[in-house]
């Protein structure tokens, strides 16, 4: 069964101290693995996306990798501005235009000042 | 702007009530979605739609309906059948013509609450 499960659940950490979330997948196929950020009462902003092992992507303090079994979210030096809860998603090959995400029970990070 | 609208934000539902919740979006996306979010649960969901007049369920369409008529508008209807209806609904459009645009993008959100 296509699985996705992200760790750890919550993580505070202090302004300035850099960290990683963590998300591990198992799927039959990838078609591509994607990071939200979800602001309390809001809906999911898109961060990134990334399709194959190897692969990273950066935005300001963001940065996403990818292997052939998970996904890192690095967060270096965040600011309080950071705090949300951060959710991965993956879409996989099921062979036809299912175009379905499944997704992860997402990351609380709380920064604080 | 380029966006998806989600209307109300919030939705009040007396028992043995139908409520319907909009989603509008102007991106031209073929591809909608309906989740539903559950504190401490990741999205669940509900049905989904990558053609007008065409629609499927999800892993949750028990006690929910759609209907897509019009690319731009992909109406939820929460009927009596779902006995927990409290959540909070997101929509989601997405382009499915293929490479880096097949990103789904989320709608702001109504919160439904049972009285």
């Amino acid at each position: 069964e296509d699985q996705v499960t992200q760790s750890p659940e919550a993580l505070r950490l202090q302004e300035g101290e850099s960290s990683s979330l963590n998300c591990s997948y198992t799927v039959s196929g990838l078609r591509g693995l994607f990071w939200y950020r979800q602001d309390p009462g809001k809906g999911p902003e898109f961060l990134f996306t990334l399709y194959s092992a190897g692969e990273e992507k950066e935005k300001e303090r963001l940065k996403a990798t990818l292997t052939k079994k998970e996904s890192f979210l690095h967060i270096t030096a965040p600011k309080p501005e950071d705090s949300a809860t951060y959710l991965c998603a993956v879409r996989t090959d099921y062979g036809g235009a299912t175009n379905k995400l499944i997704f992860g029970t997402g990351t609380l990070l709380a920064v604080q000042p | 702007d380029g966006g998806i609208t989600q209307s109300p934000k919030y939705l009040f539902r007396k028992e043995g009530q139908n409520v319907t919740l909009s989603c509008e979006q102007n991106l031209n996306h073929d591809a909608m979605y309906w989740y539903r979010q559950d504190p401490g649960q990741g999205l669940r969901l509900i049905y989904y739609s990558q053609i007008v007049n065409d629609f499927q369920k999800g892993d949750i369409a028990e006690g929910y309906s759609v209907s897509r008529e019009k690319k731009e508008s992909f109406p939820l209807t929460v009927t009596s059948a779902q006995k927990n209806p409290t959540a909070f609904y997101l929509c989601a459009s997405m382009v499915t013509s293929g490479g880096p645009q097949e990103t789904q993008y989320f709608g702001p959100g109504t919160r439904l609450l049972v009285l």
